[in-house]
């Protein structure tokens, strides 16, 4: 692994399964955040996590549910699937003090 | 709420010089970051100003003034390969997540 991984690349999910997005990072990052991009919206903060162990909401988080059991994994979970958040997610990390934020590949979400 | 103002589309011809402009109003300011974004890729990091003044990287620089809440990217002898889209993104304090404005999409001609 190098830098950040995210799994699936892309998924197209009936409305009301339930779905976990995975993000992997192995730089050693404390911080850790979720963000969707949508045309016309731009990068938008679901949750974060500043240190395994806490996390924190974003500007929406509502839908999603996030854990950091360990440094490295920082799964989102869409407990029951809506057509709006079909969109494109992005996990990123930064060391301590919130510098310059590295992003995974993304994975495109199709809720149908 | 934060506000992060920058223009949605440019146009630029191959070789010239372009300058994208970014306003904020936030209730902190502890740096601002530029990203470039390709189509169907991830962003990636250009700079990073945290003090006024003129960072400049290669082809790309990137000016702030705190105290007129600005910022803008300028890019230089214009390529094709820098047809993407340009983040601006304000960290409110330390240890806080960036907050991203929509993005201005640039579209180089020959």
């Amino acid at each position: 692994i190098a830098g950040i991984t995210q799994a699936p690349t892309s998924q197209i999910l009936a409305a009301g399964r339930r779905m976990t997005l995975r993000c992997t990072q192995d730089m050693r990052h404390n911080a850790m955040y979720w963000y969707r991009q949508d045309l016309g919206l731009g990068l938008r903060l679901i949750h974060y996590s500043n240190t395994a162990g806490t996390t924190g909401k974003g500007e929406v988080p509502d839908g999603y549910s996030v854990s950091r059991a360990n440094t490295d994994d920082f799964p989102l979970t869409l407990a029951s699937a809506v057509p709006s958040q079909t969109s494109v997610y992005f996990c990123a990390s930064s060391d301590a003090g919130g510098n310059e934020q590295f992003f995974g590949p993304g994975t495109r979400l199709t809720v149908l | 709420g934060q506000n992060i103002d920058q223009p949605t589309e440019m146009t630029a011809t191959e070789g010239a010089i372009v300058q994208i402009n970014c306003t904020y109003q936030t209730s902190g300011f502890n740096g601002l970051f530029w990203y470039q974004q390709h189509a169907g890729e991830a962003p990636t990091f250009l700079s990073y100003n945290v003090l006024d003044g003129l960072e400049e990287k290669g082809r790309f620089s990137s000016f702030l003034s705190r105290s007129k809440g600005y910022s803008y990217l300028l890019l230089k002898e214009l390529q094709m390969k820098d047809s993407a889209s340009y983040l601006c993104a304000v960290q409110l304090s330390g240890n806080t997540p960036l907050v991203f404005g929509k993005g201005t999409r640039l579209s180089v001609i020959a």
